[in-house]
């Protein structure tokens, strides 16, 4: 799996957009790129995942650039609740199954 | 609910005992997924099932684990005379197969094994 690179920390103003980057630059043409954050003592919640064209759900919006090589998860109204650490992957998943390797994420503190 | 649950949420044992977790996976889910998690890191894969058939193991799958899944439904992980440092938070998660061409994983809530 192309390995990620992320911040080690964020911090984000309650109201505001959150935008966390991250950089895949050796990412394959067939792997995706999946957003999972972890609040204190829990398992994994899955965000979003995209392979070229941007998304948008309930939670969030993932921008991929056009070359693939990096990416910005965007929470556009942040609260105390999404304070959590964030997980950005790359994973090729479908029919060749995909075991996660997870980095150590990029702790986002969403502050009053 | 019907997300992937897990049980026991804790577990306190004491060096050399065994230890077995259960993993309900999502209702018709076909691939079932181990990690481990150990303080100020994030997970790290342990094995992965797609329906009964364990089809991968990590290394850092020692001979005193043993993860089954009978019959391709929920599964378990037993730890034979554990060690403190198999101290950790184990987590499962399951996704179907292929869906849209992707294979999102979804996890459950986690087992956290203390041993003393």
């Amino acid at each position: 799996d192309a390995k990620t690179t992320q911040p080690t920390s964020m911090d984000c103003a309650e109201g505001r957009a959150a935008n966390l980057p991250c950089n895949h630059s050796t990412i394959s043409g067939n792997e995706y790129v999946y957003w999972y954050r972890q609040i204190h003592s829990q398992g994994p919640q899955y965000i979003i995942h995209g392979l070229k064209n941007n998304e948008t759900n309930e939670m969030a919006s993932l921008i991929i650039t056009e070359d693939r090589k990096s990416s910005t998860l965007i929470l556009p109204h942040a609260t105390l609740r999404d304070t959590a650490v964030y997980y950005c992957i790359v994973n090729a998943g479908g029919t060749s199954y995909g075991k996660l390797t997870f980095g150590q994420g990029t702790i986002l503190t969403v502050h009053p | 609910d019907t997300g992937v649950s897990q049980d026991p949420r804790h577990k306190i044992t004491k060096r050399g005992q065994n230890v077995t977790f259960r993993c309900d996976p999502i209702s018709e889910h076909n691939r079932l997924y181990w990690y481990r998690q150990t303080l100020g890191q994030g997970p790290e894969f342990l094995t992965y099932f797609q329906n009964e058939a364990q089809l991968e193991k990590s290394r850092l799958l020692s001979d005193r684990f043993s993860a089954e899944r009978p019959k391709g439904s929920f599964s378990t992980l037993e730890i034979q005379r554990t060690e403190q440092g198999d101290s950790a938070m184990y987590l499962c998660a399951s996704s179907l197969e292929g869906v849209g061409g992707t294979d999102t994983q979804y996890f459950g809530p986690g087992t956290r094994l203390t041993v003393l």
